[in-house]
């Protein structure tokens, strides 16, 4: 199975800072279509996952431009530039690449 | 608007079993791979099992094969999650996700989760 390793999975940030949160994973997440399946996803106190990003860099629709994704191969960033009260919660990355199972990050707890 | 609303969640005994059910709406079921995700109370996110947009395949988690059977009635845009012989472990959330399409990618919607409790 593809492992999936966050960190770091705590991040105390102050609002309006910048807050960065890696994801590793033990094989590449390049897929034989070319693609490359990671996905971010939000999790905010008592509500369900939302995915914010897919294939690496795509922001879902209603995502704040302040969330961009990058990464390649088996190491990738979800950066969070001027953070809102809002942002606090879990996030968690995903790969889709190798399958099944399909394996998610521990989490990392972004507080204000 | 998209809508999944799952249910079924509730208190089993050990080895007994239990039947979650998500109700989709808004969008064109049939054309979409289908999966639940867990989350154990307090920890992470969990893959439990995904199912073709026809049922013809079906996809575990190690943890539960041979003993949970997702399913998939496209007629009624129903998504099921048949648990027997559920375990302590399996305690948890269980999130109905609408899961893949080539357009829209992997998990793009989540359901509000029904929580499911193994104990005596």
């Amino acid at each position: 199975d593809v492992v999936v390793t966050q960190s770091p999975l705590s991040l105390p940030v102050t609002l309006g800072q910048s807050a960065s949160i890696s994801c590793r994973s033990s094989q590449s997440l390049v897929f034989s279509d070319g693609n490359t399946y990671l996905n971010w996803f939000q999790q905010r106190p008592g509500q369900s996952p939302r995915r914010l990003m897919y294939k690496v860099s795509n922001r879902d629709s209603g995502v704040p431009d302040r969330f961009s994704g990058s990464g390649s191969g088996t190491d990738f960033t979800l950066k969070i530039s001027r953070v809102e009260a809002e942002d606090v919660g879990v996030y968690y990355c995903m790969q889709a690449a190798h399958w099944p199972p399909y394996t998610f990050g521990q989490g990392t707890k972004l507080e204000i | 608007e998209v809508q999944l609303v799952e249910s079924g969640g509730g208190l089993v005994q050990p080895g007994g079993s239990l039947r979650l059910s998500c109700a989709a709406s808004g969008f064109s079921f049939s054309s979409y791979w289908m999966s639940w995700v867990r989350q154990a109370p307090g920890k992470g996110l969990e893959w439990v099992a995904s199912i073709r947009e026809d049922g013809s395949d079906k996809y575990y988690v190690e943890s539960v094969k041979g003993r949970f059977t997702i399913s998939r009635d496209n007629a009624k845009n129903s998504l099921y999650l048949q648990m027997n012989s559920p375990r302590a472990e399996d305690t948890a959330v269980y999130y109905c996700a609408r899961w893949y399409s080539d357009r829209s990618g992997y998990g793009d919607y989540w359901g509000q989760g029904t929580l499911v409790t193994v104990s005596s």
